[in-house]
Formats: C-alpha cells, structure tokens, sequence
C-alpha cells in the first residue's frame, strides 16, 4: 500500500511569490492535515480537512490557505511569501474526522526555502 | 491554551539498555489523547504509542510503554532494550477531543550508542 506523498520534495521561491505544495492521500483516508516544521518553533499545526471541507485551523495569517480535492488529494497555497515561512510542510492522512482521532499517518514533507 | 513541555532536548543511551523520555502537557479539557511521534534522520514522521486520557491504564507497545500521569499533567515514554534503530527525534503531542489538532513538544534527540 502506498503512503502519504507529498511533491514537490524541494521548492525555492522568492519573497512575494506564491507557492504551491501538493498531498496525496493513503487510499481509503479521507482527512489531511497540514504541519510547518521550522527552525526554532517546532511542529505547528496549520490546516485539518475533511470531506473536503476546512474544518480547524492553525494560529496563522490568511495568506496560508489550501483545499481538498473529491479525490481527497489537498493542495496547501501559501502566498506573498516572507522569509520565515521557510520550513519543511508535513502532510498527514487519516481515516476519518471525528469523533475518534484516527492515527495519522505522515508524508515525506517539502522542504520550502525563501530566498 | 493547550502546551506540551519535552524538558530533554538531547539523550543518549547505550545499546540494549533501556532510557524514558519525559514529557508534560497543560490542559484544562477532560477528553483527550496523548501521543508520542518518532522522526528518524531523514525519513517520515511514524506514530510510536497513543494514550487515550479516560484510560487508567498505562499504552504499551512491545518495547514502549508510557507512564500516563493525569493529575500530575505527565506522559513519559520508556523505551526497553534500546536499538540502533530508535535513534530519532521523539516528539510528544497533545489532541483535545474532537479538534483532530496535534500540538506538540519540542521534541527529543534520541541517540543510541553500539
């Protein structure tokens, strides 16, 4: 069975642009939840969706958005980039919504650099 | 607000032997689950053990077990007969009920001496 997937693994881009990460579930998972990994401030949760819709969102600013597709795969947009938003972006799947917290299985990640 | 505490940025411990990690989280909700994350160098995220908070009884999973200390706000991780494998970043992470929103430690590096 495959895994989580994410692409692209690396992605450089300069302040001001948009980038684009991509997630592709584990078949049979319908919720993804999107983690930033950076230097000095941890593992932060950013985004959980499910049956395509948002369903909870992380303490960040609105110009991180994403969406999820009928095939449950789910793009994470982050737009006009700064600097500090270089991190590695995890995607995790799972089963289902609520109320159980199904194990969730993450992606490889993307290593996002802004320059 | 919901914070989790790994206190132990870096530990070693030999082979064989055994070596916990501690961990404590702060909370006002009564519902919730704890887990503990394992990331090794270079490779995906996997989930170590999980401890649902309504259940008294310690989660173990052959060589992990936790120490689940709820009024003390504490889940420590043992790791028995220590493998070169376990060398990781072990993070610690905290799911209030019905929000599916991980918060975690700021983990521990994990190093197993041959």
């Amino acid at each position: 069975e495959a895994g989580v997937t994410q692409s692209p693994t690396h992605l450089i881009k300069t302040r001001g642009q948009q980038a684009t990460l991509r997630c592709s579930p584990i078949s049979g998972h319908t919720s993804v939840y999107w983690y930033q990994q950076a230097l000095g401030l941890g593992l932060q949760f950013l985004l959980w969706y499910d049956e395509g819709e948002e369903r909870n969102r992380g303490n960040f600013p609105p110009r991180f958005s994403g969406r999820q597709f009928p095939n449950y795969s789910s793009e994470l947009n982050v737009n006009a980039l700064e600097l500090e938003d270089s991190a590695l972006y995890l995607c995790a799947t799972a089963t289902g919504g609520t109320p159980l917290p199904y194990e969730q299985y993450f992606g490889p990640g993307t290593r996002l650099t802004v320059t | 607000a919901q914070t989790v505490t790994q206190s132990q940025p870096e530990m070693s411990v030999q082979e064989a032997e055994t070596v916990t990690l501690s961990c404590t989280y702060d909370t006002s909700e009564n519902n919730y689950y704890l887990f503990w994350y394992k990331q090794p160098p270079s490779r995906q995220m996997i989930l170590v053990i999980r401890q649902e908070a309504y259940k008294q009884q310690n989660a173990t999973e052959n060589r992990f077990s936790v120490n689940f200390q709820k009024a003390a706000k504490s889940f420590s991780l043992k790791i028995s007969d220590s493998q070169l494998g376990d060398t990781a970043m072990y993070f610690c992470a905290f799911m209030a009920a019905l929000t599916n929103k991980l918060i975690f430690g700021t983990g521990t590096l994990l190093a197993v001496q041959p």
